[in-house]
């Protein structure tokens, strides 16, 4: 099965620092990559996916970035504010579930 | 209500008691999930159902009983539980991937999961 692979487990930036966490997954067959996050006891949420067929996608502040041949695929947050601060997971769907990455602990300093 | 509703929030139950947790999605999806969420494993995937059709089971012990008798409904049946069975348990929802209108996109929506604390 698929296996996901996420680093740091804990990063701590200063307000307005860029953050970039990493995943790589195993399945060459995964062709969908969502990250999700999760604040302080909330539910995950998706903030940002990307297909197989795409290297690169942002939204305002975020961006993922996906290099297929390498297998590995990263979450990139500029201009970091203090609500940016949750849990981030990246998961990795080779055919009808997801595989979620252990999670990485974003902090974000005033 | 909207989304994904999970009930009960929080439940104590000992070894030896029965229980089951509720979850009810209003997204009209046709895929269900529950997921396991703890410090050692973050979000393990316990089972899936497409189109009210188990269509997974993670290597879960059967003192986990999932049932699903529709699209929109979910349970997990809980007897005779172990203290490390104490997480939280998150239900979540999607359409089958490979069905209109998300293509091959397996968007998940969670619930607000679980809290349960076995003694």
């Amino acid at each position: 099965g698929e296996n996901v692979e996420q680093h740091p487990s804990t990063l701590s930036v200063q307000e307005g620092d860029s953050a970039v966490i990493k995943c790589t997954y195993s399945d060459s067959a995964s062709n969908y990559f969502p990250w999700y996050k999760q604040e302080l006891g909330k539910r995950p949420q998706l903030i940002i996916d990307i297909r197989s067929n795409v290297g690169e996608k942002k939204d305002q502040r975020i961006a993922v970035t996906l290099n297929k041949t390498a297998k590995h695929f990263s979450l990139h947050i500029t201009e970091t504010q203090p609500e940016d601060s949750a849990v981030y997971f990246c998961a990795a769907s080779p055919y009808s579930t997801l595989t979620f990455g252990k999670g990485t602990m974003l902090l974000v300093s005033p | 209500e909207t989304g994904v509703t999970q009930t009960p929030r929080h439940l104590v139950m000992g070894m030896t008691n029965k229980k089951s947790l509720k979850c009810e999605q209003h997204l009209g999806h046709n895929a269900m999930y529950w997921y396991k969420q703890s410090a050692k494993k973050p979000l393990e995937l316990m089972f899936v159902y497409n189109f009210k059709e188990q269509t997974e089971n993670n290597s879960v012990p059967s003192r986990f009983s999932p049932e699903c008798p529709n699209s929109s409904h979910l349970f997990l049946h809980l007897h005779t539980l172990q203290p490390e069975d104490s997480a939280l348990y998150l239900c979540a929802s999607s359409q089958v991937p490979g069905t209109f209108p998300s293509g091959a996109k397996n968007i998940q929506y969670f619930g607000a999961g679980t809290r349960l604390s076995v003694l």
